[in-house]
């Protein structure tokens, strides 16, 4: 079974513009949890998206938003870029979610920004 | 609020030295507990979890983890480092409710000495 795969692996953006990410999550899975990864900030819930609903957000400001397809696939948008928007940005699948449910992660895309 | 607390950010063992990261949670329930690791340019990769029964949880490549709820840590430990355990560690407590919402300590990164 393919694992979840993110797409790109990095980008290069300059401030003030946007960026999209992908994520394919595991056949199956219809829970997709994106996480921002930064050096000593560990891992920042984002969001969730189940059945193509945001379930569940994070604390991020209005800039980051994401959606989700039929197919479970989802796309994270980032606007008006700021240089702190630098990061490993995760992607994660599981299940049905839920807090018992093993979450699988992508390898990540790291984003710079210029 | 829940909240993950990993005081090592950084840890050094000889190969073949016995070890332990730390984790404390904070959490008004049972919570769900996790072990992640990270290998460099890699994605997490789920070590173990606890959620109820035996606190003393096996996890895959020789870990496991105690919780102890008296003093709100789910500490992880490998009797036996290899150089192949180098990596970032993360802890996790998933919160019970409607879908994934999981909050990560800082991370501990592990350093194998030869």
């Amino acid at each position: 079974k393919a694992g979840v795969t993110q797409t790109p692996r990095y980008l290069i953006k300059t401030r003030g513009q946007q960026v999209t990410l992908s994520c394919s999550p595991i056949s199956g899975h219809r829970s997709v949890s994106w996480y921002q990864q930064t050096p000593g900030q560990g891992l920042q819930f984002l969001f969730e998206y189940f059945s193509e609903t945001q379930r569940n957000k994070g604390n991020f400001p209005g800039r980051f938003s994401g959606r989700q397809f039929s197919n479970s696939r989802s796309e994270m948008n980032v606007s008006t870029l700021e240089l702190g928007d630098s990061a490993l940005y995760l992607c994660a699948s599981s299940l049905d979610g839920g807090a018992h449910n093993e979450q699988f992660f992508g390898p990540g895309t790291r984003l710079t920004v210029l | 609020a829940q909240s993950v607390t990993q005081p090592d950010i950084h840890i050094t063992v000889s190969e073949g030295a016995s070890l332990e990261l730390r984790c404390n949670y904070s959490y008004g329930a049972t919570p769900y507990l996790f072990w992640y690791v990270q290998s460099p340019g890699q994605g997490l990769q789920l070590l173990l979890k606890y959620f109820s029964g035996d606190t003393l949880v096996q996890g895959i490549k020789g870990f496991e983890a105690e919780f102890k709820r008296s003093q709100s840590s789910f500490n992880l430990r490998k009797p036996s480092v290899h150089w192949s355990d180098a990596a970032e560690y993360f802890c996790a407590v998933g919160a019970l409710g409607t879908g994934n919402q999981f909050y990560f300590g800082t991370g501990t990164s592990l350093t194998v000495i030869p």
